[in-house]
């Protein structure tokens, strides 16, 4: 079983949509969350950071995390052309990052005017 | 501040040729990381630096070496390039107290 299952399935919404992303994990030690938008050609930039359990909101992007059922979600509300992209969760389990950030395949997420 | 910083943006290369991929960053961060990105496999570690004078393989180092030049920059190279590397290779960083990555905007490496 890989550490993170994300299900690479590319995602197509229309323009004012929410987007609805998760993760499945296995390695119960990971405590810090967090969700990578990728544009085209570009490099992976952090959207969305979370340490343990909860929610985190910040304008239209929520990420959630539920340690006990080892599972995380992003949700984009009234979704736009520009967050077309691909969405990649990760994690780790110390803060030290040394080696431990263990990456989702990623969702390419389409947003159709 | 200009984040992590990375040349070439584009290289291509004839088999058995050699090249060094050059990575910079100015966040004062302790780790640094080669990944190679390939579709269908995701995001691989190649080489990681926790700290300046460290450094240690990851998931996927065969074909290459890596330098950590000083607590700014870390370089990759290829000794002799192989088909099998063509890649988009990513150089990272993280920030210490809270395991954030930050990202370079990657190099796009097509060996012929």
């Amino acid at each position: 079983q890989k550490e993170v299952e994300q299900d690479p399935g590319p995602l197509s919404v229309p323009e004012g949509a929410i987007v609805s992303l998760n993760c499945t994990y296995s390695n119960s030690a990971f405590q810090y969350f967090m969700w990578y938008r990728q544009y085209s050609r570009k490099g992976p930039e952090l959207l969305m950071y979370t340490y343990s359990s909860g929610n985190k909101e910040d304008g239209r992007f929520t990420a959630q995390v539920d340690k006990s059922s080892k599972y995380i979600s992003l949700f984009i509300r009234d979704s736009q052309p520009s967050d077309s992209a691909t969405y990649l969760c990760a994690m780790s389990g110390n803060s030290y990052g040394n080696n431990r950030l263990a990456f989702g395949k990623g969702n390419q997420v389409v947003v159709i005017p | 501040n200009a984040g992590v910083t990375q040349t070439p943006k584009f290289q291509v290369l004839k088999t058995g040729q050699s090249m060094t991929l050059q990575c910079a960053q100015d966040m004062n961060h302790n780790s640094m990381y080669w990944y190679r990105q390939d579709p269908g496999m995701g995001l691989r570690l190649i080489y990681y630096s926790a700290s300046e004078g460290t450094t240690d393989k990851g998931e996927v180092p065969n074909g290459y070496n890596v330098s950590r030049l000083n607590k700014r920059e870390f370089s990759l190279r290829l000794e002799s390039a192989a088909p099998s590397q063509t890649s988009v290779y990513f150089c990272a960083s993280s920030e210490v107290g809270t395991g954030r990555f930050f990202f370079g905007p990657g190099t796009r490496l097509t060996v012929t």
